[in-house]
């Protein structure tokens, strides 16, 4: 069975410039919650669609922003980067949305110069 | 104010023997636990998990122990081998029901 796939893998914008992100959680997984990485600071949560809705949403700038669609693939969008917005970008997908074992993707490693 | 914290960046540890990484919370509310493997440039995979009615769970060679009056948790490897070596992150939901909180992790190095 397919994992959660995440692309893509490195990204590299400038300042000002927006970005999208993507994430196809494992088939049948209805939930997808993103998390930032950055060094010092472990993984801090986003936010969680689940079927096509927002659900829980973390302590982030509206410059950040997501979806869900209807097959549960899940898109994230950060606008005007910042430099401090450099980090991995990680989704992770569970079938019900109970997060008793969330699988992750690799992640999307965003690097803002 | 972090919620779960790992208070030890980084353990070494010689392979065959045990290592314990701690995990600290101050949230009493949270009710279930769970530890995550990272290496370099791949997503966290899941490990084992405890929920607050038990205190302690086991899975091969990896233990967890939940102290639920002291809010410490704590991951056992025993015995330690050198593809156990990254980063471990601790993390915990109130009843999974809610975003995992994640504590910064422990990079653990196993040596040979």
């Amino acid at each position: 069975k397919a994992g959660v796939t995440q692309t893509p893998r490195y990204l590299i914008k400038t300042r000002g410039q927006q970005v999208t992100l993507s994430c196809s959680p494992i088939s049948g997984h209805r939930s997808v919650s993103w998390y930032q990485q950055t060094p010092g600071q472990g993984l801090q949560f986003l936010f969680e669609y689940f079927s096509e809705t927002q659900r829980n949403k973390g302590n982030f700038p509206g410059r950040f922003s997501g979806r869900q669609f209807s097959n549960s693939r899940s898109e994230m969008n950060v606008s005007t980067l910042e430099l401090g917005d450099s980090a991995l970008y990680l989704c992770a997908s569970t079938r019900t949305g109970q997060n008793t074992e969330a699988f992750f993707g690799q992640g999307t490693r965003l690097t803002v110069v | 104010d972090q919620q779960v914290k790992q208070n030890s960046p980084s353990l070494s540890v010689q392979e065959g023997r045990i290592s314990i990484l701690n995990c600290d919370y101050t949230n009493s509310m949270f009710d279930y636990f769970l530890w995550y493997k990272k290496y370099p440039a791949e997503g966290p995979t899941f490990l084992i998990s405890i929920s607050s009615i038990k205190d302690k769970n086991e899975d091969g060679r990896f233990t967890v122990f939940l102290n639920k009056s002291a809010k410490h948790l704590s991951l056992h490897i025993v015995p330690s081998q050198p593809g156990d070596s990254a980063v471990y992150f601790c993390a915990a939901s109130l009843s999974g029901n809610t975003p995992l909180v994640f504590g910064k992790g422990t990079r653990l190095s196993v040596i040979a």
